[in-house]
């Protein structure tokens, strides 16, 4: 199982929005909704940000929002702060019940 | 509260193995799948396996096969995961984490709650 394919970095300035992208394959994020997306600042423990493609847990800003359109699947980031700088990672359930995640997108807030 | 609360930091030889516990609290430890996922100084996530405390189910990474083990003890809520052969490349930060919404909804294909991570450094 390989590791889902997103951008190495992205950035942005305050307020704008920025995509990024996580592209799988038919046998992962092309097969099921049961895409994620989580937000990983230096030294600390990744943190859920959107999961069934586009659902928001509680006390996530609405300013995340996910989708998907064959195996891609995209997190946008509205309004972009200067907290938001971190890395992304997706990740998908796989057809042999397996999680992966991306290879990890740096956000950088110029 | 949800919390996941990890052994400390390892120093193990190429070669050797690595057991790492996690121990929960502020849920049922059998209602919901434990995750083990690493990661390298300077590199990704990566998912190693899950395990089911409820029957002890676990399903691995093709990666990890044969390599890794994945257990619990019911008793004091407590999921460990080792490691054998242990290589260089498997130094990294190594995490257990699970799927917990509000109201303790299970969500199985994500990770919500996590621990603080335990350091295994493989040196020689």
């Amino acid at each position: 199982q390989s590791a889902l394919t997103q951008p190495a970095s992205v950035s942005g300035s305050p307020g704008q929005s920025i995509t990024i992208s996580c592209t799988g394959t038919s046998s992962d994020v092309g097969l099921y909704n049961y895409v994620s997306w989580y937000q990983q600042h230096p030294d600390k423990a990744p943190k859920l940000m959107i999961y069934d493609v586009s659902n928001r847990p509680s006390g996530v800003s609405d300013r995340f929002s996910g989708s998907k359109s064959g195996n891609t699947a995209s997190l946008t980031i509205s309004g972009l702060q200067t907290e938001d700088e971190a890395d992304y990672y997706c990740s998908s359930h796989t057809s042999s019940s397996t999680r992966v995640f991306g290879t990890g997108t740096a956000v950088f807030v110029l | 509260e949800v919390q996941l609360e990890q052994s400390g930091a390892e120093v193990k030889k190429p070669g050797t193995s690595v057991k790492i516990s996690c121990k929960v609290s502020g849920y049922t430890f059998t209602d919901y799948y434990m995750h083990w996922v690493r990661q390298a100084p300077g590199k990704g996530l990566e998912w190693l396996g899950l395990f089911d405390p409820d029957d002890g189910e676990t399903i691995f990474a093709e990666k990890f096969q044969g390599r890794v083990t994945m257990t619990a003890d019911t008793s004091t809520d407590t999921a460990f995961v080792e490691l054998s052969s242990l290589k260089s490349e498997d130094t990294a930060v190594y995490y257990c984490a699970t799927g917990i919404a509000g109201r303790l909804q299970p969500l199985p294909y994500y990770f919500t709650s996590w621990g603080q991570g335990t350091l295994v450094t493989i040196s020689s």
